[in-house]
C-alpha cells in the first residue's frame, strides 16, 4: 500500500509569488490534514478534509492560504502571495474512515519544504 | 482544549544505554496520545499510540511509553539506544472521540554517541 506522497519535495520562491503543494492520501482514507512547522516552531494544524468538505480549518493563517479537495481524492493548498514568514515544512496526513480499527490514526507524508527568498 | 509539553528539548546518550524522552499532555477529555519520529531529511513517522486500551503501549523498534493518568505524563523509554535512533521526537494529543486535529509537543532531538 503507498503511503501519504507530497509533491514538491523542496520549492524555493521569491517574496509575492504563488506556491502550490499537492498531496496524494493513502487511498480509502477519507480524512486529509495539512500542518506546518515553521522554523524553530512546534507543528501546527492548518485544516482537515472529510472528502471534499472542509470539517475544520481554525489553523488556516490568513486568507493568502487556499486548501482544495476536489472529489475528495488528492489536496492542494496554494499560497497567494507568498511572505517571508511562510516559509517552513508542510506536511500532510491522512487517517481511515470513522468508525474502523486504528482509524484515528493519522499517516504523514514526507513533507514539502518551502522557503521564501 | 489538549496540549503537550515535551520537557527537553535535547537527549544525548551514549549508545547502549537507556533513553527517556518525556511528555507531559493537558486535555479536557479523554486523550488519545501518540509518539511520532522524524529521522533527517524524512517524513514523520508514527512510533506508537496510546487510545485507552493498555497502560503500556508497545510501538516499533523496540520503543515503548506508559500513559500515567495521574501524573498526566507520556514518557517515552527503550532500554538500550542504537545509533539509528538518533532522530527527532514529537509527543502528540488529540481527543479521542472523532476524527480531530493533532497537536504537538516542540520536539525532543536525541542525540546518541557511540
Amino acid at each position: 500500500e503507498a503511503g501519504v506522497t507530497q509533491f514538491p519535495s523542496h520549492s524555493v520562491i521569491e517574496k509575492g509569488q504563488t506556491v502550490t503543494l499537492r498531496c496524494d492520501p493513502i487511498s480509502g482514507h477519507d480524512n486529509l490534514y495539512w500542518y506546518r512547522r515553521v522554523m524553530g516552531k512546534e507543528i501546527k494544524f492548518l485544516l482537515h478534509f472529510v472528502k471534499e468538505s472542509k470539517q475544520d480549518e481554525s489553523g488556516m493563517p490568513n486568507n493568502r492560504f487556499l486548501a482544495e479537495r476536489t472529489g475528495g481524492t488528492y489536496s492542494t493548498l496554494k499560497v497567494q502571495p507568498a511572505e517571508l514568514e511562510d516559509s517552513g515544512v508542510y506536511f500532510c496526513a491522512s487517517s481511515k474512515v470513522a468508525g474502523t480499527s486504528g482509524g484515528k490514526t493519522q499517516y504523514f507524508g514526507p513533507g514539502t519544504r518551502l522557503l521564501v527568498l | 482544549a489538549q496540549s503537550v509539553t515535551q520537557l527537553d528539548s535535547h537527549v544525548s546518550v551514549s549508545e547502549g544505554t537507556p533513553v527517556l524522552l518525556r511528555c507531559n499532555y493537558s486535555s479536557s477529555y479523554s486523550p488519545s496520545l501518540f509518539w511520532y519520529v522524524q529521522h533527517p531529511n524524512k517524513g514523520l513517522q508514527l512510533l506508537l499510540k496510546y487510545t485507552s486500551a493498555a497502560t503500556l503501549v508497545k510501538g516499533i523498534n523496540g520503543f515503548e511509553a506508559e500513559f500515567k493518568k495521574s501524573e498526566t505524563s507520556f514518557h517515552l523509554t527503550k532500554p538500550s539506544a542504537h545509533m539509528s535512533d538518533a532522530a527527532e521526537y514529537f509527543c502528540v494529543v488529540t481527543a479521542s472521540t472523532g476524527f480531530q486535529k493533532l497537536v504537538f509537543g516542540t520536539g525532543t532531538r536525541l542525540l546518541v554517541s557511540p
